[in-house]
């Protein structure tokens, strides 16, 4: 079992719509990071966390340290959005990162 | 420029050839990271430097694989006697300071093909 799960997989979604996305580990962490990844293979940290919630624009963070769970929502979706987002947790004071597989969103308009 | 670069953005290259993978971190980061992700992946741990130090080179697959960074700022990753399992995107990111409190800033990526 891998130690970062993330769900869906694939997501399709229209317009406007409220996305999640969810993560999953299954270690003790001191960080989560939400990436995003376009098309052509550039990534983008969106969040890190590690208690609670962050919101930037149209993008919400949260994660329950005691269920090892975290969530990423996108109010309003739009096209741009399409984009596959990745979950990648820190253990302790490690510099590495454990990434999950990625959940690819598709947003039609 | 202001953010990681990595060059060649793609390439191919024959089953045996060497290759060589550059990264230029943003300037004054600490922390260089090489990542490997294989299609449909998620990017999984090569290597790590802290300034020119190579601090973790567990996630190298194997001997043929070697990175450095010499002076503490430009990173070169090279695989030598390349099979067609080394096929993946290899990333980049560098971080300004040592510990695991800062994001990480990737790069593009460097797409390889082994034919």
């Amino acid at each position: 079992k891998n130690e970062v799960e993330q769900s869906p997989q694939n997501l399709t979604a229209q317009e406007g719509e409220f996305i999640t996305i969810n993560c999953s580990y299954s270690v003790g962490i001191s960080a989560l990071h939400w990436l995003q990844q376009h098309p052509g293979g550039g990534i983008v940290s969106l969040f890190m966390l590690s208690s609670g919630k962050k919101k930037h624009g149209r993008l919400i963070a949260t994660i329950n340290i005691q269920e090892k769970h975290s969530s990423l929502h996108i109010t309003a979706s739009h096209p741009r959005d399409s984009a596959v987002y990745i979950c990648a947790v820190r253990r302790g004071s490690n510099y590495k990162l454990t990434f999950g597989k990625g959940t690819l969103l598709t947003v039609n308009p | 420029g202001a953010g990681v670069s990595q060059s060649p953005r793609y390439k191919v290259a024959k089953r045996g050839q060497d290759v060589a993978l550059r990264c230029d971190p943003i300037s004054g980061h600490v922390s260089l990271f090489w990542y490997q992700q294989a299609l449909g992946q998620g990017p999984e741990f090569l290597t790590y430097f802290q300034n020119e130090a190579q601090l973790d080179k567990s996630g190298l697959p194997s001997d043929r694989f070697f990175a450095e960074r010499p002076e503490g700022s430009v990173s070169t990753l090279k695989i030598q006697r390349t099979q067609q399992e080394d096929s993946a995107v290899y990333l980049c990111a560098s971080s300004y300071r040592v510990e695991g409190t800062q994001p990480q800033h990737f790069g593009d990526g460097t797409r390889l093909s082994i034919l």
